[in-house]
């Protein structure tokens, strides 16, 4: 199965640009890569996805490598509510369904 | 408001005893989703439903079961053959679980405590 590897934690400081990285270089042809984030004791929240182009969107943006191995999620002046997990996630087509493959995410610490 | 809601947010039980999570949501989704998540840790399936009546086992399913009788609903009951059963418990739904581009919505836990 394809699995995602992202950093366990990263920090940025506030009103700056951040960039999550997410290596996925066992993914498919017709895996989606989505991204969410979770707050403490909350359910994780939608950010973004996208298949082969880039995506922006009003949270964020997602950059995708051109042969699909990795992606960026940029969040382009980070402020103190962006301090979360951030998951990035593959959506894989299986044999009668699908398949959601979680990574362990990364912590995003923002100073002010 | 549309969206989707779990219950209760915080649940005891004793060691053996069978307990029912439930899920509701009113985005008439058709796709709904049981994830396991311990502490630190990512996300684990344990089922999930593309259909009412229909429903299929997830990553994690042993010591767990599911009912899909109603769009709205799909509670999880977690049996005492699961080892370990204290977890956040998250149910999720989207619009479509064939279609891997949408997005989906998550409620807001059920931390379960065996004790």
């Amino acid at each position: 199965d394809a699995k995602t590897t992202q950093p366990n934690s990263m920090e940025s400081n506030e009103e700056e640009p951040v960039h999550l990285p997410c290596n996925h270089s066992t993914i498919s042809g017709t895996d989606y890569i989505h991204w969410y984030r979770q707050l403490p004791s909350q359910g994780p929240e939608y950010v973004i996805h996208g298949l082969t182009s880039n995506v922006n969107n009003r949270m964020a943006s997602l950059a995708i490598a051109e042969d699909r191995k990795s992606s960026t999620l940029i969040l382009h002046r980070a402020t103190l509510r962006d301090a979360a997990v951030y998951y990035c996630i593959l959506r894989a087509r299986t044999t009668g369904g699908f398949k959601t493959i979680f990574g362990a995410g990364t912590r995003l610490f923002v100073k002010a | 408001d549309g969206g989707i809601t779990q219950s209760p947010k915080y649940l005891f039980r004793k060691e053996g005893q069978n307990v029912t999570l439930s899920c509701e949501q009113n985005l008439n989704h058709d796709a709904m989703y049981w994830y396991r998540q311990d502490p630190g840790q990512g996300l684990r399936l344990i089922y999930y439903s593309q259909i009412v009546n229909d429903f299929q086992k997830g990553d994690i399913a042993e010591g767990y079961s599911v009912s899909r009788e109603k769009k709205e609903s799909f509670p999880l009951t977690v049996t005492s053959a699961q080892k370990n059963p204290t977890a956040f418990y998250l149910c999720a739904s989207s619009a479509g679980a064939r279609l891997m581009n949408t997005e989906a919505f998550f409620g807001q836990g059920t931390r379960l405590t065996v004790v």
